[in-house]
C-alpha cells in the first residue's frame, strides 16, 4: 500500500456535523491528493497538495477543506456533512515529479445519515 | 461528454481467455497513460504506466496506446480468477499534476 494509512477506515456521522479524515504517508512524497469514488462517477479529485501549506482545489471541492502542516499528513475536513458526501474517500500520493503515477490508500467509507 | 470514456461492464470471461479493456479520450494533450486495478474494498493499485503511443508488456499484461485514435487498451493473457477486479484507466498531460480517470470496468474471471 505504498506506505499510506487512512483513518478512520469507516465512519457514520449525522448531517450537519464536522468530519475530519486523515491521510498519513511514510514515503516523503511531495504531492498528496484526496479523491472521492462514487458509482457512475469514478474517482473525482477534491483537493490536492504540492507541498507543506500548499494546496489547491480539484473538481469537486465545494463543502470540503484541507490542511497540510507536515509533509506526511494531509487532512480532509467536511465542515458540515451532508448526505451527498456519503462516499468512499481515497488519499493518494505521488513522487516529486509531475506526471508521476499515483499510489492510493485503502480508503475511508463515510456514511452521512 | 466526459473527457475519458470507459465501458463499465460488467465483463465476465472464462479462465484462460484473453481480456481486452478499453478507454477512449478526447483531450489531445494527454501524454501519460495508466491502468489501475482495484479489488473490492481496496484502493486502486498501479498496473501499467506508459508514455505516448506504443505498447508496453509486463508479464501477462500489455498496455497499448493509439494517440491518433485517442484510444488505449489493456490486454490480459491467460486470465486468472485473481484478475477479477475493477480496472480503471487514467491519463494526464505534460506538466499537469492531475489525473483524469475513467469510471472503471468491472471484470470477473470465471473458473
Amino acid at each position: 500500500d505504498a506506505g499510506i494509512t487512512q483513518s478512520p477506515r469507516h465512519k457514520v456521522t449525522e448531517t450537519g456535523t464536522p468530519v475530519t479524515l486523515r491521510c498519513h504517508q511514510t514515503e516523503n512524497h511531495r504531492y498528496m491528493y484526496w479523491y472521492r469514488q462514487d458509482p457512475g462517477h469514478g474517482l473525482r479529485l477534491i483537493h490536492y497538495s504540492y507541498g507543506v501549506k500548499d494546496t489547491d482545489k480539484g473538481e469537486v471541492s465545494d463543502g470540503y477543506s484541507v490542511s497540510r502542516s507536515k509533509t506526511e499528513d494531509f487532512l480532509l475536513t467536511l465542515e458540515s456533512a451532508t448526505s451527498s458526501q456519503t462516499s468512499v474517500y481515497f488519499c493518494a500520493i505521488s513522487a516529486n515529479e509531475r506526471n508521476s503515477p499515483l499510489h492510493f490508500g485503502n480508503g475511508t467509507r463515510l456514511t452521512v445519515t | 461528454q466526459k473527457e475519458v470514456e470507459q465501458d463499465p461492464g460488467p465483463l465476465s470471461v472464462p479462465e484462460g481467455a484473453i481480456v481486452s479493456l478499453n478507454c477512449t479520450y478526447s483531450n489531445s494533450a494527454f501524454q501519460y497513460f495508466m491502468w489501475y486495478r482495484q479489488y473490492s474494498r481496496k484502493g486502486p493499485e498501479l498496473l501499467m504506466y506508459t508514455y505516448s503511443s506504443g505498447n508496453k508488456e509486463d508479464g501477462r499484461f500489455t498496455a497499448q496506446v493509439d494517440k491518433s485514435s485517442k484510444y488505449i487498451s489493456l490486454f490480459i493473457r491467460d486470465s486468472q480468477p485473481s484478475d477479477s477486479a475493477t480496472y480503471l484507466c487514467a491519463m494526464t498531460g505534460f506538466g499537469n499534476e492531475k489525473l483524469t480517470f475513467g469510471t472503471g470496468t468491472r471484470l470477473t474471471i470465471i473458473p
